[in-house]
Parts: structure tokens; C-alpha cells; sequence
């Protein structure tokens, strides 16, 4: 079983709606990830937080908002999405961020429906 | 930017043969990493590689950090039908970039 839980694991959203996607870990990581996949396609990466401040953002459309309550929260803020938005969102933990501290633990992600 | 080129694609092999996939790149990578992925899951860690020339084993499976840093492969054998999934190679720096993915099918 992952020590890294996603809720929810599967949401059908609007593209009007606002809704968030949680991540949580208890392995004392200090680095926290999002990902976004889609069908047959490796795992994109989206943000970065280490230590509770992003550290990285992929150019992500503003419609995706992060947030890092605690070391051991993530949160992802969806608002006014499109359907090409649809995908399933992964969220990882790694002990830091630096090299050779980083393997990464997934969730088993949130599969997002923009409709 | 950093790109992983991951081979082959796909395999289609009979149960009990052995499996060989590879992971090249024009950028060094510090530490070299498999994932398995299995429907509606996210990525479990296979073998984490950390030194250029590493060798390091998994039961049934086998990976290599390559001596230039800019390659990896990955060696199932005695494949059994649970080896179904796909297969990613991921290099990482400061972030983690994955490669496009092998996906494998055992035949009873």
C-alpha cells in the first residue's frame, strides 16, 4: 500500500466548477510533487514544493493552483478547466529535493473528468 | 531540455523469458530510477541507481547506471504474467523526468 494518499480518487467537474485535489504523506518528506498523466503518456511534472515553498512550476496555466498547508499536505486548486484538462494527477513524495535524496513515492493519483 | 529516450515501446514476450528495456539521454542524470505502472495506479519504485557503473538487483530484476551517466537499462528474467505493466526509466537532478514508457505483455 502507498504511504502517499490522494482524495478524491476520481472527480467529474465542470468547466465553471472549483474544486481541489488533496495529497497527503507521513514519512516526514520534505519535498512534494504534482503530476499530471495522460492515457499512455509517462508522468508530466507540474510542481515542485520543497520545504513548504514551491520550488518549481512547469509553466502551468494559472487554472492550476497549488498549495502547501504543511510538510505533509499538498493541495491542488482547480478552477475554470477544460476538457483537455482531463487526466489522472499524481501526486509524489521524496525526502528532499536534491539529488541523490529524491526517490519519489506516488499516490495512486486523482483520475480528473473536465466535462 | 532534459529528455529520456526509453526502448522499446512495447514487448509482447512468452512467459519466462527474459526482458530487456533501456533508457538513453543527451543530458547527465545523477540518479537513474525504474517505475512500474499498472492500470489505475500510480508509479512503484523499482530500483533506484545512484553511482555511474552501479549494478544493483530486485529478485528477478536487474538495472545498470551507465558509466556515462546519460544511459540506463533495466533486465527482467524469467518474466511471469504479474511482470505486465508498463515500465518507466526516470532521471533526476534537481527534478524527475520520465521516460515514455515500455509497455509489456506476458503470454501464459
Amino acid at each position: 500500500d502507498t504511504e502517499v494518499t490522494q482524495t478524491p480518487k476520481h472527480l467529474v467537474m465542470g468547466m465553471t466548477n472549483k474544486k481541489s485535489l488533496k495529497c497527503e504523506q507521513h514519512m516526514g518528506h520534505r519535498a512534494m510533487y504534482w503530476y499530471k498523466q495522460k492515457a499512455k503518456k509517462p508522468p508530466e511534472l507540474m510542481f515542485v514544493y520543497s520545504y513548504e515553498k514551491l520550488s518549481i512550476n512547469e509553466s502551468v496555466p494559472s487554472r492550476f493552483s497549488p498549495e502547501c498547508p504543511n510538510s505533509s499536505l499538498l493541495n491542488l486548486h482547480l478552477h475554470a478547466l477544460q476538457p483537455e484538462d482531463s487526466a489522472l494527477y499524481l501526486c509524489a513524495s521524496s525526502q528532499g529535493q536534491r539529488q541523490n535524496t529524491g526517490e519519489l513515492f506516488f499516490g495512486e493519483g486523482s483520475r480528473l473528468t473536465v466535462l | 531540455g532534459q529528455q529520456l529516450n526509453q526502448s522499446p515501446q512495447s514487448m509482447f514476450i512468452q512467459e519466462g523469458e527474459d526482458v530487456s528495456m533501456n533508457c538513453t539521454s543527451s543530458s547527465i542524470f545523477n540518479t537513474w530510477l525504474w517505475y512500474k505502472q499498472d492500470p489505475g495506479e500510480g508509479p512503484v519504485l523499482l530500483i533506484a541507481l545512484y553511482k555511474a557503473g552501479e549494478l544493483t538487483s530486485n529478485g528477478r530484476l536487474t538495472a545498470q547506471f551507465g558509466i556515462t551517466r546519460k544511459d540506463s537499462f533495466l533486465n527482467i528474467s524469467a518474466s511471469i504474467p504479474s511482470d505486465v505493466g508498463i515500465y518507466f526509466c526516470a532521471g533526476q537532478n534537481n527534478d524527475m523526468r520520465f521516460g515514455a514508457g515500455t509497455r509489456l505483455t506476458v503470454k501464459p
